[in-house]
């Protein structure tokens, strides 16, 4: 089976840069997503396709790719961005997989 | 746009049987793929499979294979999910999402308590 290597957590100060890493040999041939996940929340997608921010996305949210690993940059983190952030793509053409998360400190 | 809203919590003994429902309002789920997921108390999310809400065709992962079963209600826009043989590590928040295009919906999740 597939698997996807994420930091298990990082942390940032306010305004400062952030990147979260994803690496998987599935990533070679699929998209990635990443969500975050608030505490007793629902997961919300804040980039498709490794790059593509969904509507309502701040901009400082934005994606990038290297080979098999896709890279999650957070440029001017808030304190409200403080989550648990998953990368996950597909396997076949519907299967999800899912990274084991990382957890992103602002402070 | 489309709200999923799933049923209430559930708390079971070792050995029996859970459904969750996950209705679509503002839209159908007619024509997207509908993913459950779920995630253990203070871990990470977990892929269980997917219906395809216009067929009915079901594919489960491993780790839930012969003890998992979706399906659809198309006329009241309603996915469902059982999970049988339920274990105290079957204890989690349960999570339908409708994939579309570009964005993922995600009801609010269902809380299962498996315990004697």
């Amino acid at each position: 089976s597939y698997e996807l290597t994420q930091p298990s957590s990082v942390s940032v100060s306010p305004g400062q840069t952030v990147r979260i890493t994803c690496s998987g040999d599935i990533l070679a041939k699929k998209y990635a997503r990443w969500f975050h996940q608030k505490p007793g929340q629902a997961p919300v997608m804040v980039i498709f396709k490794d790059s593509e921010r969904p509507s309502g996305i701040p901009e400082r949210f934005s994606g990038s790719r290297s080979g098999t690993t896709v890279t999650l940059t957070i440029s001017g983190a808030q304190v409200e961005d403080e989550a648990d952030y998953y990368c996950f793509s597909t396997s076949g053409d519907i299967d999800w997989v899912f990274g084991g998360g990382t957890k992103l400190t602002v402070l | 746009q489309v709200q999923l809203v799933q049923s209430g919590a559930e708390v079971k003994k070792p050995g029996a049987s859970v459904k969750v429902s996950c209705k679509a309002s503002g839209d159908t789920i007619v024509g997207y793929y509908m993913h459950w997921v779920r995630q253990a108390p203070g871990q990470g999310l977990e892929w269980m499979g997917w219906i395809n809400p216009n067929s009915g065709d079901t594919r489960n992962a491993q780790n839930f294979q012969g003890r998992v079963s979706m399906t659809r209600d198309t006329s009241i826009s309603t996915a469902y999910m059982e999970l049988n043989s339920l274990k105290s590590d079957d204890t989690a928040v349960y999570y339908c999402a409708r994939e579309g295009m570009s964005t993922i919906d995600w009801g609010q999740g269902t809380l299962v308590t498996v315990s004697s």
